[in-house]
């Protein structure tokens, strides 16, 4: 089975500055990987994806994220966060061989202060 | 397109009673999930529809739920005697076969049960 587990419910970054949340998978087979982000009372919004190929994955608004196969991580970073950047981000993996079955971490909240 | 709508986007219901939801999907999209999100939580997988047929249930999906896509196009998630444990968001994705890797998610259902 998959899983994720997301390091930090909490960030608070200043504008300007690197945004940086970490996400950690467990898979027992080839996962694929995702981060979406959730602003309040609204749906979420894919930012990017890791299926195969290049580990380095950019996304929408700025952001990116590097598959560590190594460190089993999928980190999510942008070098210089916006007041618009504030909101719920959520890591999500899923077995390459079960595409249904998706599976989110906790979520991270994301501040940014002026 | 509008994207994925869902209606209503909130409901206020005492406990033992029923309550339906609907999903609305991107048109031509032929594949519609239902999720679930607890406060301070990811999404949890309930169910999947490819077309009409429901291909796929989580054990989260007790006999209590019932979901139903009865033309491939909308799609229905009824919960019977429901329970305060049920107070959710209920979110509902969709997504082409040709890109499975991309859901993409409507508003949700905030449903609290009292």
């Amino acid at each position: 089975a998959q899983s994720v587990t997301q390091l930090g419910s909490h960030v608070s970054v200043s504008e300007g500055a690197l945004v940086l949340l970490r996400c950690n998978y467990s898979s027992s087979v080839p996962p694929y990987l995702f981060w979406y982000v959730q602003y309040p009372n609204q749906g979420l919004q894919l930012l990017l994806k890791y299926t195969t190929g290049a580990t380095l994955v950019k996304g929408i608004n700025g952001f990116e994220a590097e598959f560590k196969k190594s460190e089993t991580s999928f980190h999510l970073t942008k070098p210089s966060a916006h007041m618009s950047d504030a909101a719920e981000y959520f890591c999500a993996v899923r077995s390459m061989y079960n595409n249904n079955d998706m599976r989110f971490g906790a979520g991270t909240r994301l501040t940014v202060k002026p | 397109d509008t994207g994925v709508s869902q209606d209503p986007r909130h409901k206020i219901t005492k406990r033992g009673q029923n309550v339906t939801f609907r999903c609305d999907p991107i048109s031509e999209h032929n594949r519609l999930y239902w999720y679930r999100q607890t406060l301070g939580q990811g999404p949890e997988f309930l169910t999947y529809f490819q077309n009409e047929a429901q291909l796929e249930k989580s054990r989260l999906l007790s006999d209590r739920f019932s979901a139903e896509r009865p033309k491939g196009s909308f799609s229905t998630l009824e919960i019977q005697r429901t329970e305060q444990g049920d107070s959710a968001m209920y979110l509902c994705a969709s997504s082409t076969d040709t890109d499975r890797m991309s859901q993409y998610f409507g508003p949700g259902t905030r449903l609290l049960v009292l």
